[in-house]
């Protein structure tokens, strides 16, 4: 069975560093072709893809968000972690974790609301 | 990055009706050598996340009730839900994975009763 759980702050300030876990079981991100992502979605309104990680680490990033973020995998936990630097209030979302089989997100975390308000 | 539109962004449908949404890429993500096309569809309920429903574009995730259906190639792609439910109630989401990430999502369409 295959689960994904997000964890952090539900609070972060503005020009704060946001640091997201994802703990996850029933697969490994040791196996060929596993990839974790992460996907976040503001209140009201459509996702947005931000990073995702794969077994053999190669790393990806939204464009328009790559020098603030940073994604990392311990598989030894079975972790992939997100930091986003300089949170602003537009910031504001419910960020996901999923995991990516053959390119596509067939299992989601419930998600985590991450507020930036000072 | 290759940019994901859909449309209407809202519709109502009556119970046991036909809904159709409509999704173009900025550019086509049909992959010639093996002539599929890397657009798939999610569902988003209330309150919950994301779950696919479409890959290829045309083929059923495991368990999808069969009136969920994909069409269309190369930058212009239809979801159809036949005979709607009251559960098809949702947020849909069209997404290219035809180059490598970010794999972009549409702006989503919102399917009423």
């Amino acid at each position: 069975q295959v689960t994904l759980r997000e964890s952090g702050p539900a609070l972060v300030r503005p020009t704060q560093t946001l640091t997201l876990t994802c703990t996850f079981s029933g697969f490994s991100l040791t196996t060929s072709g596993m990839c974790v992502a992460w996907i976040r979605q503001p209140p009201g309104k459509a996702l947005e893809y931000l990073a995702r990680i794969d077994w053999d680490d190669d790393k990806f990033y939204n464009t328009s968000l790559k020098t603030r973020l940073t994604i990392s995998k311990d598989t030894s936990k079975n972790q992939v972690v997100l930091t986003m630097t300089n949170m602003d209030p537009v910031d504001t979302a419910t960020y996901y974790c999923a995991r990516i089989r053959q390119q596509l997100a067939d299992y989601w975390g419930q998600g985590a609301l991450v507020t930036v308000s000072s | 990055d290759i940019v994901m539109t859909q449309s209407p962004d809202s519709l109502a449908v009556s119970l046991g009706e036909r809904a159709t949404i409509n999704c173009k890429s900025s550019q086509s993500v049909l992959y010639s050598s093996n002539n599929k096309n890397y657009l798939s569809w999610y569902q988003q309920k209330p309150g919950q996340p994301p779950k696919l429903l479409i890959y290829w574009a045309s083929t059923r995730e495991s368990g999808v009730p069969d009136r969920f259906s994909g069409s269309g190639s190369g930058t212009d792609f239809t979801l159809t839900i036949n005979s709607l439910q009251a559960e098809d109630v949702a947020v849909y989401y069209c997404q290219q994975y035809y180059s490598n990430p970010p794999h972009t999502f549409g702006p989503g369409t919102k399917v009423e009763i």
